[in-house]
């Protein structure tokens, strides 16, 4: 059975860093395509990060150059390393499996971890 | 970068047909995913593809996208089909590649 299970939300001040763990099972990180998509308080859905099974990674321009995606496939864990945290950051946090494909949808999605940045 | 127009709220009694829109520019160009998300949970796929029905989501639910405005249509509306509605292509233009969801469309059922 395939299951995502995010870790690592907590409040933390601005300016402050986190790394967030989303732990797979059920299929290996390494031959899929693994997102981070966050939401906002009241907001919808925004996409975040994402790694290919190759190992490339791209971001929503909104967090370049703060946020890092990797991942550990010994562990079988993909990670979300975010710096420079800032009060718009503040969101639930979710990790999401593409099957195949950079095209392909999100068919399994985590539980979400929440992240809320305040002094 | 690209940006997909969905409707806020999207009333329908039960029984009836519930038809939420997404637009975009030359959308019909591309695959559009929709995605159920009930308060309090994690989104969950409805629609791939256009018109594809995961396994396991009742054939209530339909989409298509002919043109410049996908579309996702609720037949014969049930109370456990309301909740908040995104729709999501992937865009690979110019100096970015991303994943872009609609705002959102939030199905209520008088």
């Amino acid at each position: 059975e395939v299951q995502l299970v995010e870790s690592g939300g907590h409040l933390i001040q601005p300016g402050g860093s986190l790394r967030l763990s989303c732990a797979a099972s059920g299929f290996t990180v390494s031959s899929n395509y693994v997102s981070w998509v966050r939401q906002a308080p009241g907001k919808g859905l925004e996409w975040v990060s994402i790694i290919y099974s190759g190992g490339t990674t791209y971001y929503a321009a909104s967090v370049k150059g703060r946020f890092t995606i990797s991942r550990d496939i010994s562990k079988n864990i993909v990670y979300l390393q975010m710096d420079s945290l800032r009060a718009e950051d503040t969101a639930v946090y979710y990790c999401a499996r593409e099957p195949s494909s950079a095209y392909d949808p999100f068919d399994y999605w985590g539980q979400g971890t929440l992240v809320t940045v305040s002094s | 970068s690209y940006v997909l127009t969905q409707p806020p709220s999207v009333s329908v009694a039960p029984g009836k047909t519930a038809t939420i829109t997404c637009g975009g520019i030359n959308i019909g160009s591309k695959s559009v995913h929709w995605y159920q998300q009930r308060p309090g949970q994690a989104p969950v796929l409805v629609i791939s593809y256009d018109s594809d029905r995961p396994s396991g989501v009742p054939d209530r639910f339909s989409g298509s996208n002919p043109g410049n405005t996908a579309t996702l249509t609720i037949s014969g509306v049930e109370g456990g089909d309301e909740a908040d509605y995104y729709c999501q292509v992937w865009d690979s233009s110019g100096d970015h590649t991303n994943w872009v969801f609609g705002g959102g469309t939030k199905l209520t059922v008088l």
